[in-house]
């Protein structure tokens, strides 16, 4: 299993400002996964970060909006950029360790709220 | 693409009831399936996963099966209990990807 700890639990955030999340893990993971859930929706990929090279965007998620740093193989942060309302959202991070049939845990969430 | 649908979106029964949540999923060439809780406004709990070789997994109270050639998913849990109170998400794993359903929500009457 891995033990996932993400930071801030929750925001509030002025429109037009940028928050950063941390995701730190226990334990060394190839792969970083970000997703994003609007409210009353399900989970949506926003993209996948590797260590040592940029992160991949899913479809309809670009790096000027969400810009994701990597340093090691145990942290990763993702940054809203510029927000607006409609950024509203749970921010989560995932992992899929060694050993567990990728077996895909969670952090706890970062919610968001930009008002 | 794949998509993932979870019906009913909600859910009631009272306390003891047995219940089966249903997933279904458009494209069989899934890696494998899971099953997670989440509980209002945190993460993701797994519950269980399965294979695609597989046809089932058991834990505890809660009991998955996977039908992978006809697309579909339960979810069975035996003896519901206020505690298990929450949104239950199925999400498939193709081309390294995640897919989620909507989820279930659930609510368990004392």
């Amino acid at each position: 299993s891995a033990v996932i700890s993400q930071k801030p639990s929750r925001d509030i955030c002025q429109r037009g400002t940028s928050l950063t999340i941390q995701c730190q893990v226990d334990s060394q993971v190839t792969m970083m996964f970000w997703y994003r859930q609007q409210p009353g929706q399900s989970l949506t990929l926003i993209a996948t970060a590797n260590q040592g090279s940029e992160a991949t965007y899913e479809s309809g998620f670009v790096i000027d909006k969400f810009p994701i740093s990597r340093p090691n193989l145990t942290f990763s942060t993702l940054t809203v950029s510029n927000m607006s309302p409609e950024d509203s959202s749970i921010y989560l991070c995932s992992v899929e360790p060694k050993g567990t049939n990728r077996n895909a845990f969670f952090g706890q969430g970062t919610r968001l709220t930009v008002v | 693409k794949q998509e993932v649908t979870q019906i009913p979106a909600a859910l009631s029964v009272p306390e003891g009831e047995n219940l089966v949540l249903n997933c279904s999923f458009t494209d069989s060439a899934i890696y494998n399936l899971q099953w997670f809780r989440q509980d209002p406004g945190k993460g993701l709990t797994s519950l269980l996963l399965i294979q695609s070789s597989q046809r089932e997994q058991t834990s505890g109270r809660l009991n998955a099966s996977l039908d992978k050639s006809s697309g579909r998913s339960t979810l069975y849990i035996a003896a519901s209990q206020p505690g298990d109170s929450a949104t239950y998400l199925c999400a498939v794993k193709a081309n390294s990807k995640l897919t989620f359903g909507k989820g279930i929500t659930l609510s368990v009457r004392p």
